[in-house]
């Protein structure tokens, strides 16, 4: 497989589920991060780690709790989850934030809907 | 605040024509600029990044940068019905090492 991939491309949980989603990306970069996309509203940056570290968390409720194993794999664990949190799920790499041309690449996203 | 604002649309060109797709930022203390493709239903997929002003030209796409200005727009030539997608504008500024996202602008080409 080539690219950033994510698993499950659909999600269907209850308010008192737990659930995970998986992000991987094969292109040998650095950088991964966690995005938010809901209707009508700008892609929102929830979660960013550089070289398995996490570097940014813009005051997303502790109900997201991410996790990066690697540099190749990210997770997003899910449990009591709102009904506001439905949304699509982005997962994005790139080789280096601090560069200027620092490109990142998405994943096909996980489609969320929270009961 | 750093904001990145795009005029939400829809845009309609008819088959052919350019289209022009506008983004205005707020701070100036930006340092790189990107523009991505998002066809519904599917994930960003980039087109181009600009940095310098002036113009950055690739295939029927060019990019144009006016920091003094606060604005980059994005030109499509001989726009396709393939064009139609809600077009993202993200700018990175140099205080943060993370992209900022307009909200987008819908396109629609008509065959």
């Amino acid at each position: 497989e080539t690219g950033v991939t994510q698993t499950p491309r659909h999600l269907v949980m209850g308010m008192t589920n737990k659930k995970s989603l998986k992000c991987e990306q094969h292109l040998g970069h650095n950088a991964m991060y966690w995005y938010k996309q809901s209707a009508k509203k700008p892609l929102e940056l929830m979660f960013v780690y550089n070289f398995k570290e996490q570097t940014e968390n813009n005051s997303v409720p502790s109900r997201f709790s991410p996790e990066c194993p690697n540099s190749s794999h990210l997770f997003l664990h899910l449990h009591t989850l709102q009904p506001e949190d439905s949304a699509l799920y982005l997962c994005a790499s790139s080789q280096d934030p601090s560069g200027v041309g620092d490109t990142q690449y998405f994943g096909p996203g996980t489609r969320l809907t929270v009961l | 605040q750093k904001e990145v604002e795009q005029n939400s649309g829809p845009l309609s060109v008819p088959e052919g024509a350019i289209a022009s797709l506008n983004c205005t930022y707020s701070d100036r203390g930006s340092q790189s600029f990107f523009w991505y493709r998002q066809y519904s239903g599917k994930s960003p997929e980039l087109i181009m990044f600009i940095y310098s002003n002036g113009d950055k030209e690739d295939g029927r796409f060019t990019a144009q940068l006016n920091k003094a200005s606060q604005y980059v727009s994005l030109l499509i030539r001989d726009s396709q019905p393939s064009d139609s997608a809600t077009y993202l504008c993200a700018v990175k500024w140099r205080s943060a090492r993370q992209l900022t996202f307009g909200s987008g602008t819908q396109l629609t080409v008509l065959p």
